[in-house]
Formats: structure tokens, C-alpha cells, sequence
């Protein structure tokens, strides 16, 4: 049973580019977490997706980052025109029902804004 | 392969007991450590974090996590435990900015 998979691993853009982060997460799971982390600091929650649905994007900025989880493939977390201090660490988590236990999270994706 | 282990799957307490929640790495190298904490129905929150210096960290809600680095841990402790600790908890390595977590720790406190 393969854990929670992130891709890419590594991910460079220049700025005003698009980044896509993908997130599968493990079977049997429906709920998806976003979390970032900045550069010495810990995470900082994002979004909390359900399949189709959006259930909290309360640590979404509000321009330029969306996210979705369709009802088939993996959540997507998209950010829009990059800027450098978009560069962090982007950490999915996944767990089988509301937040509480049973969090897996992924190995993350390194985003690099040049 | 570079791993964090939290040798507790669910730990069972009774109020006032002390707590201590086992995490090893196999890193080498200098890292980052960390312990967050999820309560039911909540995100998850940083509890405390090691870069350098003092061994012996102090974090939030009286938790403290002692870094070995001869023995590769980084466990956490509080004398004693509330039932509003009831939660799981995460132990987290970074290395380069390379993070992973352990599985997590469930602990639940009877009152």
C-alpha cells in the first residue's frame, strides 16, 4: 500500500511562471491536506480539500494559489505568476476522515523560484 | 534509507502521569527536529523545534524534547499530562530542507 505520493520531488520555475504540485493520496483516503514550509520555520497549514470539495482554505493566500481534489486523479495545488519567496517546501498530507488521526503526510515538493 | 521512527503506535495514560514519546532518525549529517501536535478535529500545530544550541528544548503547554545526538532521538516529554493532551503527536527530521515525518504517536489521557 503505497503511502502518500508528491510530485515532483524537485520543481524549479522563474518567476511569473506556473507551478503544479500533485498530491495521490494513500488508498482508501479522502481527505487532503496542504502545508508549507518556509525556510527555518515549521508548517504552516494551507487548505484542507475533500474530493471535489474545498472544505478549509483558510492558509490559502489570497491571490495566485488555488487548489482542487477532483473526483478522479490527484489534489493539485497550483500557484500562479511565482515569485521567490514562493520557494518552500510543499507538504501533502492525507488521512481517511476529518483532521485528527491518522495523518500520513508525503516526502513533499521543493519548490525553487529563480 | 533516511527514515524517523516513533516506536509508539498508541500510548494510553492517566491524568497526571508523565508522558515520554520515543523519535529516532537515521540521518547523518546536522538536522532540524521537530514535534508537532494534532488535537481532534484541528490541524496540526508546531509544539517545539530544535536548530542548534541547548539539547534540552522547551515548547508550548509544558512540553520539552531533549535532543541525543549520539543516539539519534529526539523524544519528547512532559511531567504531567492533562486530558486535553489527547492528541496525535508528529515528530518531524529536516535535513537541507529535506523534511520527513515519523508515523505519529496517538496518545489519549483518561480523566
Amino acid at each position: 500500500n503505497a503511502g502518500v505520493m508528491q510530485n515532483p520531488r524537485h520543481l524549479v520555475r522563474r518567476r511569473g511562471q506556473e507551478a503544479r504540485l500533485r498530491c495521490s493520496p494513500m488508498k482508501g483516503h479522502s481527505h487532503v491536506y496542504w502545508y508549507r514550509q518556509l525556510p527555518e520555520e515549521g508548517l504552516k497549514f494551507m487548505v484542507y480539500l475533500q474530493k471535489e470539495n474545498i472544505i478549509d482554505e483558510s492558509g490559502m493566500p489570497k491571490e495566485r494559489f488555488s487548489a482542487e481534489f477532483p473526483k478522479e486523479g490527484p489534489s493539485i495545488l497550483r500557484i500562479q505568476q511565482v515569485v521567490r519567496g514562493d520557494s518552500a517546501a510543499y507538504f501533502c498530507a492525507s488521512s481517511p476522515g476529518p483532521p485528527g488521526y491518522g495523518y500520513t503526510f508525503g516526502s513533499g515538493t521543493r519548490l525553487t523560484v529563480v | 534509507a533516511q527514515s524517523v521512527s516513533q516506536h509508539n503506535h498508541h500510548v494510553i495514560l492517566s491524568e497526571a502521569a508523565s508522558l515520554e514519546l520515543g523519535c529516532n532518525y537515521s540521518y547523518g549529517g546536522t538536522v532540524n527536529l521537530f514535534w508537532y501536535v494534532q488535537y481532534p478535529g484541528q490541524h496540526l500545530q508546531l509544539l517545539l523545534k530544535y536548530f542548534s544550541g541547548d539539547p534540552l528544548v522547551k515548547g508550548i503547554k509544558g512540553f520539552e524534547a531533549e535532543f541525543i545526538k549520539s543516539k539519534f532521538s529526539f523524544n519528547l516529554r512532559k511531567p504531567s499530562v492533562q486530558w486535553s493532551d489527547t492528541a496525535e503527536y508528529f515528530c518531524a527530521v529536516s535535513l537541507n530542507n529535506d523534511m520527513r515525518f515519523g508515523a505519529g504517536t496517538r496518545l489519549t489521557v483518561k480523566p
